[in-house]
């Protein structure tokens, strides 16, 4: 059975700085990660899709890689913002079927 | 146009009453979800419907009911709920199954539900 977790489940960090929210998964037959950004008592907004075969995929200040043969997916976040501080959370697709695996996320703030 | 529309976004409720939570979406998307989320909790899927069928229902109580009137809706009518039920309630929709290149998700803003 799959699970997901990230760590860690809170970060608070001075503006500016390079961060890496990490998410990890116990099967690696995984085709794609998502990763999403929430705000408090918002929805998820889709921040990126990395496809197995890709790696890694970029977003403005925001990279994703994925390694699936150690189950780990790192998100980094350059130059850190006020504005970037949300939950965020990753999610594992069971394969064949319309089921996400999501983690349990990892509450960022930063501060000015 | 990658947007989830929820309505309302706010719900009170007694315990007896009966309302209805609406999802519409126009990407043409062929799956459409419920999912129920607990403070500081990740979503837990609730149903997902996909070409208008149910093809997931997560052994949800029967007080909550689905309904997909066609591509673009997805309903859900609650009925008798519990104060326990009070949450947030997040649809979403994707082009494909999980896994697949285009199943990426694309959630609502969410109705915020309180039931006394």
């Amino acid at each position: 059975k799959q699970e997901v977790t990230q760590i860690p489940a809170a970060l608070s960090v001075p503006e500016g700085e390079n961060l890496v929210l990490n998410c990890s998964f116990t099967d690696s037959a995984i085709y794609n990660l998502q990763w999403f950004r929430q705000d408090p008592g918002k929805g998820l907004t889709s921040l990126l899709l990395i496809q197995s075969s890709q790696r890694e995929q970029t977003s403005g200040r925001l990279n994703a890689s994925l390694d699936k043969s150690s189950g780990r997916s790192t998100l980094y976040i350059a130059a850190s913002q006020p504005g970037d501080s949300a939950t965020y959370l990753c999610a594992v697709p069971t394969s064949g079927t319309y089921k996400y695996i999501f983690g349990t996320g990892t509450r960022l703030k930063v501060l000015a | 146009d990658t947007e989830v529309t929820q309505t309302p976004k706010h719900l009170v409720m007694g315990m007896t009453n009966k309302k209805s939570l609406k999802c519409e979406q126009h990407m043409g998307h062929r799956a459409m979800y419920w999912y129920k989320q607990k403070a500081k909790k990740p979503p837990e899927l609730m149903f997902v419907y996909s070409y208008e069928k149910l093809s997931i229902n997560e052994s949800v109580p029967s007080r909550f009911s689905p309904e997909c009137p066609n591509s673009s809706l997805l309903n859900l009518h609650l009925h008798a709920l519990q104060p326990e039920d009070s949450a947030l309630y997040l649809c979403a929709s994707s082009q494909d199954m999980a896994g697949a290149s285009t199943g990426e998700l694309f959630f609502g803003e969410g109705s915020r539900l309180t039931v006394l």
